[in-house]
């Protein structure tokens, strides 16, 4: 069975501020998908970003960046120069590839708290 | 991409009322589709998914059914809502079978 872990249940900051959220995840299958989204106040789940387990490159798109290290099983995500309306819930998931149904290991999630 | 339209956005309702909440999806053709429950605390329960019409599976046991009577259409039910029954609502899905996008949600109070 999958599990993801994010330790982090919330994480205040100042803006401005540098703010990582951690996940770690565990499966036994070596073809997955890892996933991040965002939930804002009003609830929708926005996709962030998709990362496939062959690859491992780490991906930045403006204030985001992901890093993803299979060594350690982690897929931590980090943002620079917080803002308040980076304020919201943040999840990790991991899919495995093929099965037909996709269905989602979700973690906890990480309350980001942004202060002005 | 693909868009999921969920509706309503908020739902009162009583205790032993029956519940229907929709969801459509624009812009794909047979998706995977989902039913997540978001109680407070914030962790997404799976509660069904699809993978084709008239075809459910149940992740968990309750007072909920769903149904898939159209590629795109996937409906949440109950004959009898409980209290326990209350929660945040997301519906899922997309053509993009590995990536699932989320509707707005409905959040469901049940009094």
């Amino acid at each position: 069975a999958q599990k993801v872990t994010q330790a982090q249940t919330e994480i205040s900051v100042v803006e401005k501020e540098d703010v990582t959220l951690d996940c770690v995840y565990e499966t036994r299958d070596t073809t997955y998908y890892l996933f991040w989204y965002k939930q804002p106040p009003s609830g929708e789940l926005v996709f962030l970003i998709r990362r496939n387990s062959f690859d491992e490159q780490n991906e930045i798109s403006g204030r985001y960046s992901w890093n993803f290290q299979k060594s350690t099983s982690s897929f931590n995500f980090t943002i620079t120069a917080s803002q308040v309306v980076d304020s919201a819930v943040y999840f990790c998931a991991l899919t495995l590839r093929g099965g037909g149904s996709y269905i989602p290991t979700f973690g906890r999630g990480t309350s980001l708290i942004v202060h002005p | 991409s693909q868009t999921i339209h969920q509706w309503p956005a908020t739902l009162v309702q009583p205790v032993g009322s029956p519940l229907s909440l929709e969801c459509t999806v624009e812009g794909t053709s047979n998706p995977n589709l989902y039913w997540y429950r978001q109680a407070a605390g914030r962790g997404l329960q799976l509660l069904f998914y699809s993978v084709g019409i008239g075809q459910i599976s149940s992740e968990v046991p309750q007072n909920l059914s769903a149904s898939r009577p159209q590629d795109r259409q996937f409906i949440l039910s109950s004959k009898k809502l409980l209290l326990s029954d209350s929660g945040f609502y997301l519906c899922a899905g997309g053509g993009d079978w590995e990536t699932q996008y989320f509707g707005p949600g409905t959040r469901l109070l049940v009094l």
